[in-house]
């Protein structure tokens, strides 16, 4: 597509349940970041991909966290066990090189999914 | 640990006015510094990007400037547009030795453009 997609762009559980975000990269780009973006923050690095495998999920807050991207495009963010801490906007992002070289910096942001947990 | 800082946390300027938004690192494997302008409901978007080696970059009415030796840098908008009423981020990444994929983020500044 022409953009980052993210899907649901809303989302309201109670505490407990078990969520799953999908973000769909555009088209070509190999690298694809998850953030967390709680209110008035900057967005906080979660896990990064390279193709189907995460290349750095360091900033995961816990094992409650998990990200998956099994044929290297479409990513989905599954949350066990929701807090309400877990409550902010999860941000997708895509780049076009894994790498980040020279020229190939730009992260490309989707709008966002907004988790609120009861 | 806020490996950037960034200030002012909201910032009111008039329009045709100038606004400067200053951001301090801390980390010196940083080698990228990117502004994001994040509008309501929408995800940040690219505004501007530096490298250290150089001090100043201009594009139209954006200008960053960076002082290496001081480990800051600052985002200037001349000429402030209401349209320009946004959330600001700098950020940071490290070199290709530091985990160049990790782009760190100020906490924002809330422009406001009034007319």
């Amino acid at each position: 597509g022409a953009g980052v997609s993210q899907t649901p762009s809303n989302k309201v559980t109670e505490k407990g349940k078990y969520v799953e975000l999908r973000c769909d990269p555009i088209s070509g780009h190999t690298a694809l970041y998850w953030y967390r973006q709680s209110l008035g923050q900057g967005p906080e690095f979660l896990i990064y991909f390279q193709g189907t495998g995460a290349a750095d999920d360091s900033g995961l807050p816990n094992d409650r966290f998990f990200a998956v991207r099994p044929e290297g495009s479409v990513s989905t963010l599954k949350i066990q066990r929701t807090e309400r801490g877990d409550s902010a906007v999860y941000l997708c992002a895509s780049s076009p090189q894994g790498s980040l070289a020279s020229g190939a910096n730009v992260l490309t942001f989707g709008a966002g999914s907004r988790l609120t947990v009861l | 640990q806020q490996q950037v800082k960034q200030s002012p946390q909201s910032l009111i300027v008039q329009k045709g006015g100038i606004s400067i938004i200053n951001c301090a690192y801390e980390n010196t494997a940083f080698d990228y510094f990117p502004w994001y302008q994040q509008f309501p409901g929408k995800g940040p978007a690219l505004l501007i990007a530096i490298r250290p080696d150089v001090s100043e970059k201009k594009e139209g009415r954006f200008t960053i400037s960076f002082n290496k030796s001081a480990k800051q840098f600052s985002l200037h908008i001349m000429d402030s547009q209401p349209g320009d009423s946004a959330t600001y981020f700098c950020a940071a990444r490290p070199g290709p030795r530091g985990g160049y994929q990790k782009v760190t983020f100020g906490t924002g500044t809330k422009l406001q453009v009034i007319p």
